[in-house]
């Protein structure tokens, strides 16, 4: 089974379009987060949400939004994307909040916008 | 000065070889550290957790200086198998944890 999955995990698109990116984890975790991994492959996390409520909010343009409908799923909605936005994205979930426990990642969503 | 900073390396080493990366940390009060590892194109998994005392899990040993701030891992006898990328983990007080930019490690037959 699964652990923490993502879909498309793939995806293409060009500028300006609206696109979202799926996360489910199995675990019965907690918490949950977005990560962005770019090209110098540095990861930086972007959102945090436990028990379906926004704890961590980094400086991400409000383009991006996070949505967490319970607290084995959190979304992520871009709009009007930029090239800039190319990257790899990683859902992760941990036990608890606070960095504190291991965080078990997604297999990734490679978003390439043309 | 970042929170979290490690060497991008890369590190070629010989199969057999021993080797070691460390990562530097800027908050004093920082209170758990971890190393993951992330295989190309793949997600980053744990692969240990660095206890004050250190810990050792088979080839690799965790050690964790908090006088000096920073924390090594100690590969032995590596395998092809470790060529990956290495990243160090720091949590803060306050919710806040950093990750490294990662170590490259290949193991040459």
């Amino acid at each position: 089974d699964t652990a923490v999955s993502q879909t498309p995990k793939y995806l293409v698109t060009q500028m300006g379009n609206d696109k979202s990116i799926k996360c489910e984890q199995n675990l019965g975790h907690d918490t949950m987060y977005w990560y962005k991994q770019d090209s110098k492959k540095f990861l930086k996390i972007m959102f945090s949400y436990n028990n379906k409520e926004l704890i961590i909010n980094e400086t991400v343009p409000n383009r991006f939004s996070p949505k967490s409908p319970d607290k084995a799923h959190l979304n992520l909605h871009i709009n009007s994307l930029e090239l800039g936005d190319s990257a790899v994205y990683f859902c992760a979930s941990s036990q608890a909040p606070g960095g504190l426990y291991e965080q078990y990642f997604g297999p990734g969503t490679r978003l390439t916008v043309t | 000065r970042k929170e979290v900073e490690q060497d991008p390396g890369p590190f070629n080493v010989p199969e057999g070889a021993t080797v070691a990366f460390n990562c530097t940390y800027s908050n004093s009060a920082s209170q758990s550290f971890f190393w993951y590892r992330q295989d190309c194109r793949k997600e980053p998994k744990l692969l240990m957790s660095v206890y004050s005392s250190g810990n050792e899990d088979g080839r690799f040993t965790a050690q964790l200086n908090r006088a000096s701030q920073y924390i090594s891992l100690l590969i032995r006898d590596s395998k092809l198998s470790d060529s990956a990328t290495y990243l160090c983990v720091v949590n803060s007080p306050g919710n806040q944890f950093y990750f490294g930019t990662g170590t490259s490690l290949t193991v040459i037959p």
